[in-house]
């Protein structure tokens, strides 16, 4: 069956300027990872859901970045006012928590670079 | 301290030979390893899990897990160039089935023919 999916697959904007990064999870999938991977660095955890119980948004570096999942599904994280040190590759995940122990299935990642 | 810690490579293997990598991490109370491997560009791909002690294997894999040493590792048997890839180490703190992954910061490997 089809994986996750991300789109832009890259993005340029210039430094201030607000972005969306869209994510669409494996069908069927209730839980939904956001990561971001700079240059050099590991991956970084921004953001979980989990069906309908609220997020863990323990990652998120600044009040700059928010995600939402609409009807359990697609996700988008939003960067306000985008800084040079956004710049990563941003990773979504999904899985299925119905397993014993859930394997987080990634998406081809975001690209984004801020000037 | 990091949370969790790879060999920092990078590892160059002759084709053929074994590959070990090791990982360490610091929330004794994890219950969950995972190996996954990037390929330069691309996202992560699962190689294995584990989360019981002892070996785990799939083919030219192992995963080793010893909780009370805070140690995980991945062996790579008869190793190929196609192989080439960074590693990464990630692990599931607490006792849930789920959540988020924390990641090691990856090791390099390259298997030269």
């Amino acid at each position: 069956g089809a994986g996750v999916s991300q789109s832009p697959s890259n993005k340029v904007t210039e430094k201030g300027k607000d972005v969306e990064l869209r994510c669409d999870p494996i069908s069927g999938h209730t839980a939904l990872y956001w990561y971001r991977q700079s240059l050099g660095q590991g991956l970084e955890f921004l953001i979980y859901f989990q069906g309908n119980s609220a997020p863990d948004k323990s990652g998120l570096p600044s009040d700059r970045f928010s995600a939402e999942r609409t009807g359990g599904s697609v996700s988008t994280l939003t960067i306000q006012r985008t800084q040079q040190e956004d710049s990563a590759v941003y990773l979504c995940a999904s899985s299925s928590p119905r397993t014993v122990q859930e394997t987080q299935y990634f998406g081809p990642g975001t690209r984004l670079l801020v000037l | 301290q990091k949370e969790v810690e790879q060999n920092s490579g990078p590892l160059s293997v002759p084709e053929g030979a074994i590959a070990s990598l090791n990982c360490t991490y610091s929330d004794r109370g994890s219950q969950s390893f995972f190996w996954y491997r990037q390929y330069s560009g691309k996202s992560p791909e699962l190689i294995m899990s584990i989360y019981s002690n002892g070996d785990k294997e799939d083919g030219r894999f192992t995963a080793q897990l010893n909780k009370a040493s805070q140690y995980v590792s991945l062996l790579i048997r008869d190793s190929q160039p196609s192989d080439s890839a960074t590693y990464l180490c990630a692990v599931r703190a607490g006792g849930t089935s789920y959540g988020k992954l924390t990641f090691g910061q990856g090791t390099i490997l390259t298997v030269h023919p």
